[in-house]
C-alpha cells in the first residue's frame, strides 16, 4: 500500500471552502484514492474516491493531479459539523483499508 | 435504518474475562471487516470475511481473538482472557465484492474498557 502524507491539523472558517491535501507519491496504477472522515467517537464515514479523474458528489470534490502523486479533498462550504479527522487512503483491489494519521480539520464559527 | 449496526456500544469488563461483540452488516453486503482503534490512532485492520469464509487475518489478531460469520450474515468477535491492552474501539464495516476499490461502510463501533 502506498504511504500518505497529510498535514496533522488545519483550520477553516465556517462557510468557507476547506481544501485538504494528501501526498501519495508512491501510489500504484491500480490504487484508487479514498477519503474517509471520523467525527469524534463515531465510526469512519466514507466521503469520496477516485482513480484518475476528478470526482464530485454531494459531500465533496476530489481533485487528483495528473501524475496521481497527490490529491486534494474540497469541502465547498464547511460547517461546524465537518469538524473531524480526515483520512486519505490509497487502496488496491485488496480489501483492507490502511488508515494513517489523518488531518484534524477544525471548522471555526 | 439500514446501516451497519454493532452491539453492544460499550462494554466494561475485568481483566481475564471473555467478551463477545456482534456486527450486523448492510443486508446485501457479502464482505465484512473488523478493525480496532486505540486512542489517538487511526483504525487498524484485524480480519475480513467474504460470505462465511474468513479470508485474511492481521498479525494483530492474536490467538485470544476469534471471529466468525457462520451464515454469511452477522459476525461475532470474541476476545478471551481480556488484557488491559485490549481496551479500544472495535469497528465493523461491510461492502460488496469488488474488482477494483470498493466502499466500506462502518458501524458506530463497540468501545471496550478492560479494568
Amino acid at each position: 500500500d502506498a504511504k500518505t502524507t497529510q498535514p496533522p491539523s488545519m483550520d477553516c472558517a465556517e462557510g468557507r471552502a476547506a481544501n485538504l491535501p494528501c501526498n501519495h507519491s508512491t501510489i500504484s496504477g491500480n490504487e484508487y484514492v479514498y477519503w474517509y472522515r471520523q467525527i469524534h467517537s463515531q465510526g469512519p464515514q466514507y466521503i469520496i474516491h477516485g482513480l484518475k479523474n476528478n470526482e464530485t458528489n454531494e459531500m465533496a470534490s476530489l481533485i487528483i493531479t495528473e501524475d496521481r502523486k497527490s490529491s486534494t479533498l474540497i469541502l465547498p462550504h464547511a460547517t461546524l459539523r465537518d469538524t473531524a479527522v480526515y483520512y486519505c487512503i490509497p487502496k488496491t483491489s485488496g480489501s483492507r483499508l490502511t488508515f494513517g494519521e489523518g488531518t484534524q480539520l477544525t471548522v471555526n464559527p | 435504518d439500514t446501516g451497519v449496526s454493532q452491539n453492544p456500544r460499550h462494554k466494561i469488563t475485568k481483566r481475564g474475562q471473555n467478551v463477545t461483540f456482534r456486527c450486523d452488516p448492510i443486508s446485501e453486503h457479502n464482505r465484512l471487516y473488523w478493525y480496532r482503534q486505540t486512542l489517538g490512532q487511526g483504525p487498524e485492520f484485524l480480519t475480513y470475511f467474504q460470505n462465511e469464509a474468513q479470508l485474511e487475518k492481521s498479525r494483530l489478531l492474536s490467538d485470544r481473538f476469534s471471529a466468525e460469520r457462520p451464515k454469511g450474515s452477522f459476525s461475532t468477535l470474541e476476545i478471551q482472557r481480556t488484557e488491559q491492552g485490549d481496551s479500544a474501539m472495535y469497528l465493523c464495516a461491510s461492502s460488496l465484492s469488488e474488482n477494483w476499490g470498493g466502499v466500506q461502510y462502518f458501524g458506530p463501533g463497540t468501545r471496550l474498557t478492560v479494568t
